[in-house]
């Protein structure tokens, strides 16, 4: 079946502005991941979704940075005020339901530039 | 969170095994090692993952020392498309099953 999907794949925006990204999971996959990938790094996690619910948001570098998930199925990371740092690649990952042994897949990312 | 350690950068000849080690000392009993890859502009690919016993699938192997404080993740044929980033994951073991990423292994096969 079709994988993680993410759209836009780039995003070009202006300090200050506002984006949003989205992410579409694999049908079924109730348990959501969200990571930022810096150049050069491996990508960091932000948020983690079960169900509709942020069951942890401890990687959320600050309040401009949030995620939601209305249905249990998109999601959508949206960030405020954008300053020239947020510029990475934005991961999403689903599994079938967050269990210890389920496995993770990846979208392709989201690039975002600040300028 | 058990972290991982890998070295920077590898080269292997097309054809030849590829042998790529990874260090997490710091692991417990019940955290499991992922492999992933990520060739450039794509999303992490999963290999392959486990937590005491050697792994084998048809991408690849994975061997974990018997005190778990080291793998080694085996491309046994190495093709030029195997060029990639590796990384090494250990997953957090319970409430978010997370993973913890490193800096990753830069793969070159070279023809």
């Amino acid at each position: 079946g079709a994988g993680v999907s993410q759209t836009p794949s780039n995003k070009v925006t202006e300090k200050g502005k506002y984006v949003e990204l989205r992410c579409d999971p694999i049908s079924g996959h109730t348990a959501l991941y969200w990571y930022r990938q810096s150049l050069g790094q491996g990508p960091e996690f932000l948020i983690y979704f079960q169900g509709t619910g942020a069951a942890d948001d401890s990687g959320l570098p600050n309040d401009r940075f949030f995620a939601v998930r209305p249905e249990g199925s998109v999601s959508t990371l949206k960030i405020q005020r954008t300053e020239r740092g947020d510029s990475a690649v934005y991961l999403c990952a689903s599994t079938r339901g967050g269990q210890r042994t389920d496995t993770q897949y990846f979208g392709p990312g989201t690039r975002l530039t600040v300028l | 969170d058990a972290k991982t350690t890998q070295p920077t950068s590898m080269d292997c000849a097309e054809g030849r095994a590829a042998n790529l080690p990874c260090n997490h000392s710091t692991i417990s009993g019940n955290e499991y090692v992922y492999w992933y890859r990520q060739i450039h502009s794509q999303g992490p690919q999963y290999i392959i993952h486990g937590l005491k016993n050697n792994e084998t699938n048809e991408m690849a192997s994975l061997i974990i020392t018997e005190d778990r404080k080291s793998s080694t993740l085996i491309l046994p044929h190495a093709t030029l498309r195997d060029t990639a980033v590796y990384y090494c994951i250990v997953r957090v073991p319970s409430g978010t099953y997370k993973y913890i990423f490193g800096t990753g292994t830069r793969l070159k096969v070279l023809a």
